[in-house]
């Protein structure tokens, strides 16, 4: 969805080395969120925010930070990164007015990266 | 402990058949329930929501259903295509307000020819 952006697309690095993912959108909305998919474990909730001062963990959170500089912005920040970090990373918006209970997501194209 | 689990992680199936996907949920209460597309190498798609309240909902060839007696999704492709292949995702609301969703590993469904 060319509404949600990622940058970079593909990204190699090395043990210990720092690394920023950032995701735009211009959908408007207020709802962010960070995943991670791995083969076989599908996607996995790494951090969500409900607006640009409310930031919250999600269920594997360790290694990793994030930043909303932005409504539009959100950058997921890996401190040190590990070969165990190697994963398909996406960024998906909702929208909070769409009320309680509906909370479609959109996606971004997603950023492979590898820690070697 | 919480656990979603969708029937098998390969479905092949005939094109012009009805495909039918599984999602069993335990240990969750969840107010509504998703599915989504995933293509290699892109990020999911939203197709059909579905509430707590709601025993069924259709979408073109898509038909949803959902029993929170049974904690169970069903999700129906029918006059199937090559063109549904894709991995298909069950996600639950869930978190304080269900604005959280907790996904499935997903079906990998190929339409053959």
């Amino acid at each position: 969805d060319a509404d949600v952006t990622q940058t970079p697309r593909n990204r190699i690095t090395k043990t210990g080395k720092r690394i920023m993912l950032e995701c735009s959108q211009t959908k408007g909305h207020d709802r962010m969120y960070w995943y991670r998919q791995d083969p076989g474990l599908g996607l996995q909730l790494i951090y969500y925010s409900f607006d640009v001062k409310d930031i919250n963990k999600g269920e594997i959170s360790d290694g990793y930070s994030v930043s909303r500089q932005a409504q539009a912005k959100f950058s997921l920040s890996l401190e040190s990164a590990i070969p165990n970090q190697t994963a398909l990373y996406f960024c998906a918006t909702s929208d909070r007015s769409a009320g309680q209970g509906v909370n479609e997501q959109f996606f971004g194209p997603g950023t492979r990266l590898t820690v070697l | 402990s919480q656990k979603i689990e969708q029937n098998s992680e390969a479905l092949n199936i005939q094109e012009g058949k009805t495909a039918t996907l599984t999602c069993n949920y335990t240990n969750y209460s969840p107010a509504y329930l998703q599915w989504y597309r995933q293509d290699p190498g892109r990020g999911p798609v939203f197709l059909l929501l579905i509430r707590e309240n709601e025993k069924e909902k259709r979408k073109e060839r898509l038909k949803v259903t959902f029993d929170t007696t049974l904690k169970q999704s069903l999700f129906h492709i029918t006059a199937s295509q090559p063109a549904d292949s894709a991995t298909y995702l069950c996600a639950l609301g869930t978190g304080a307000g269900s604005y959280q969703l907790t996904f499935g590993k997903g079906t990998k469904l190929s339409v053959i020819p």
